[in-house]
């Protein structure tokens, strides 16, 4: 949490190709990785997270994974669809645990 | 749908003005939290209550204020208006406001300050 650095800010892919978001945060208590998505007009919606107890999870074509010694956490997404096409968040707690710090949010285009 | 309401969707006023925008939670939730995202500035944190108090404080101007009230909806009080606080408010809720705890976040209400 406090600080949570998003790569990249987009990302073009053709359909069917994988996409991986990255983020870093910079407190070293934080446990809990949440990912939203975005799309035009509406508000962020929770797709995945992850506790810092495990390492990676995965959600039929969405995945987490978490290392927690490099204190960074990554998105993946495979078979890209056209409806995947949206902004993408990634948020770790602040450092009192009483709000969630979001990153920059990454625009993730994929293209048929 | 997240089952969070936000209240007016659009909100168009003049610069020195003030608004109201209001968000009640999804049944069952206590907490509160409020966002501001505007273009270049991502999704920033402002405010977040607990069952009607104040637990955390973002980076909300002196400007704005919020509160919640016995039923656990909120409201959003935005003064004096800037240009610059044009913007997208959101609302989200969850259910006892500890940190690993999801938030649904509602719709949105998009302002702008002419």
């Amino acid at each position: 949490g406090e600080n949570v650095e998003q790569h990249p800010s987009t990302l073009s892919v053709q359909e069917g190709d994988s996409a991986v978001i990255k983020c870093t945060y910079s407190d070293s208590a934080s446990n809990y990785f949440p990912w939203y998505k975005q799309e035009l007009g509406k508000g962020p919606q929770l797709i995945i997270d992850i506790r810092s107890n495990v390492g990676e999870k995965k959600d039929q074509r969405i995945a987490v994974t978490l290392n927690k010694t490099a204190k960074h956490f990554s998105l993946h997404i495979t078979e890209t669809q056209p409806e995947d096409s949206a902004v993408y968040f990634c948020a770790a707690p602040n450092q009192a645990g009483t709000a969630l710090i979001f990153g920059k949010g990454t625009t993730l285009s994929v293209s048929s | 749908d997240s089952g969070v309401t936000q209240t007016p969707k659009h909100l168009i006023t003049a610069t020195g003005q003030r608004v109201t925008l209001r968000c009640s939670p999804r049944s069952g939730d206590l907490s509160v939290y409020w966002y501001q995202q505007s273009l270049d500035q991502g999704l920033q944190f402002l405010i977040h209550y607990y069952n009607g108090e104040e637990r955390a404080k973002g980076n909300i101007l002196e400007r704005f204020s919020a509160q919640q009230f016995p039923d656990l909806h909120s409201e959003l009080n935005l003064s004096s208006l800037e240009l610059g606080d044009s913007a997208l408010y959101f609302c989200a809720s969850s259910a006892s406001g500890i940190s690993q705890e999801t938030q649904y976040f509602g719709p949105g209400t998009r302002l702008l300050v002419l």
